[in-house]
């Protein structure tokens, strides 16, 4: 299976932060990359696919880029409804695997 | 507006097999280029896909977890099931139905995802 690894794992930052999320693959993975955001008790949400593409209806202030290995999730302008824990996911091979998951808190 | 909603119980024994069902509304399970799939989330811990299934029936598991696994879909119904045997304490979790995409023959990710559904393991 193909490892994920994020970090950092915990962050805490303020309204209005820039926040950058960085998830590194064990092996090349092209830009089969996908963002989640979940909230506690709710479904995981789809920010981001193909390592940069935004899901409809998905605020501008999230973009992602990268590809092969590394790759980056940004939040422009941090608002309050983004604190929350955010996941990668890749989706070049089977089994798709996540990552351990970032968790947003508020500085 | 598409909506997936898991159900079935909430209290498994162990060894005993995990039954779960994903009723599908807001659009027809057999449109689309679409996967579904199910994915879990022990309390406080990451997420695992288990498997995913296509309307034609094919299916692809998680090698962890394929021995215990079947998932099966009803197309008159607008349903999707799972079915994992032999459960133990460790399997107990959030599971989670939800649709993958596929966008020129590559996934466009998990979009549309049900509530959630907690599932102990437990005599």
């Amino acid at each position: 299976d193909i490892q994920l690894t994020q970090s950092p794992s915990f962050l805490s930052a303020s309204v209005g932060d820039r926040v950058t999320i960085t998830c590194r693959a064990s092996q090349g993975i092209s830009s089969y990359l996908a963002w989640y955001q979940q909230k506690p008790g709710k479904a995981p949400k789809l920010l981001i696919y193909a390592a940069s593409t935004l899901q409809s209806g998905v605020p501008s202030r999230f973009s992602g880029s990268g590809s092969g290995t590394e790759f980056t999730l940004t939040i422009s302008s941090l608002q309050p409804e983004d604190f929350a824990t955010y996941y990668c996911q890749q989706l070049n091979s089977y089994p798709p695997t996540f990552g351990q998951g970032t968790k947003v808190e508020i500085k | 507006q598409v909506q997936l909603q898991e159900s079935g119980p909430g209290l498994v024994k162990p060894s005993q097999t995990l039954s779960l069902t994903c009723t599908v509304s807001g659009g027809s399970i057999s449109s689309g280029s679409y996967y579904w799939s199910w994915i879990r989330q022990p309390a406080g811990k990451g997420l695992e896909w288990i498997g995913r299934i296509y309307t034609s029936g094919s299916t692809n598991y998680n090698p962890s977890l394929k021995s215990r696994v079947t998932i099966s879909v009803d197309t008159s119904k607008n349903q999707f099931s799972l079915k994992l045997s032999s459960v133990t304490a460790a399997d107990t979790a959030v599971y989670y139905c939800a649709r993958e995409g596929i966008e020129y023959s590559s996934s466009s990710g998990f979009d549309y995802w049900g509530q959630g559904t907690l599932v102990t393991v437990s005599s």
